[in-house]
């Protein structure tokens, strides 16, 4: 399978605890993506990369959010002191420019719960 | 309109019928619209990306056009079959953004036989 994976698919934590979730692109993939979704809402943007570079961070993405790409392949998210509103799906997303129409190839996200 | 807005937020269909749902984006700073379908439990699939007024693009029983003037875009399902059955979102992205999308909160389809 050459798609996005996400690991893990499903993440189960206290308040408190700090938590990691990893995204691997499509290989040929230079621009990453980190969206949230809430129940009853769509995907919310939250980071971009191009290559190793974050360009945008949304502001949603509070100081206890930080992403990195470390090597312009893989990426993780990291979420310190979970709270129970971060509870949510986590999406990763990736493209590759072609002819300035970039479409995104979604992962099955990782869902989050916070008790 | 400021964010991107899907009607119905959910509908029923018989199988055999055809069907069509919305969705509206502020018509300003218009690059591209996309389209995908979300099954649960899976990826969401990206169905079509549109960028010129007037487009109309088709895969398969599922088709979409495309009206950046006043700012909305029509999917339709032609024929439903419960494979069918999932939420169709739809995502703006304005010429500003380095490819941020900012999506609607979908409409969810249940095609029952």
């Amino acid at each position: 399978d050459t798609g996005v994976s996400q690991d893990p698919r499903h993440k189960i934590t206290k308040r408190g605890q700090n938590v990691t979730f990893r995204c691997d692109p499509i290989s040929e993939h230079n621009r990453l993506y980190w969206y949230r979704q809430t129940l009853g809402q769509g995907p919310e943007f939250l980071t971009y990369f191009q290559n190793e570079a974050q360009l945008e961070k949304s502001r949603l993405l509070s100081d206890r959010f930080s992403a990195e790409r470390p090597k312009g392949s893989f990426s993780t998210l990291e979420i310190q002191r979970t709270e129970q509103g971060d509870s949510a799906m986590y999406l990763c997303a990736s493209s590759a420019r072609d002819y300035n129409i970039d479409t995104q190839y979604f992962g099955p996200g990782t869902r989050l719960t916070v008790l | 309109i400021l964010n991107v807005e899907q009607s119905p937020q959910s509908l029923h269909v018989q199988e055999g019928d055809s069907t069509n749902f919305t969705c509206s984006f502020p018509s300003s700073n218009f690059y591209a619209l996309h389209w995908y379908r979300w099954e649960t439990a899976k990826s969401p699939e990206a169905l079509f990306v549109m960028t010129l007024n007037g487009d109309e693009k088709k895969k398969g029983r599922i088709s979409a056009t495309l009206n950046t003037k006043e700012g909305y875009s029509y999917l339709y399902i032609k024929g439903s079959q419960p494979e069918d059955s999932a939420t169709y979102l739809c995502a703006f992205r304005t010429t500003d953004s380095w490819g941020k999308l900012q999506f609607g909160a979908g409409t969810q389809v249940v095609v029952t036989p």
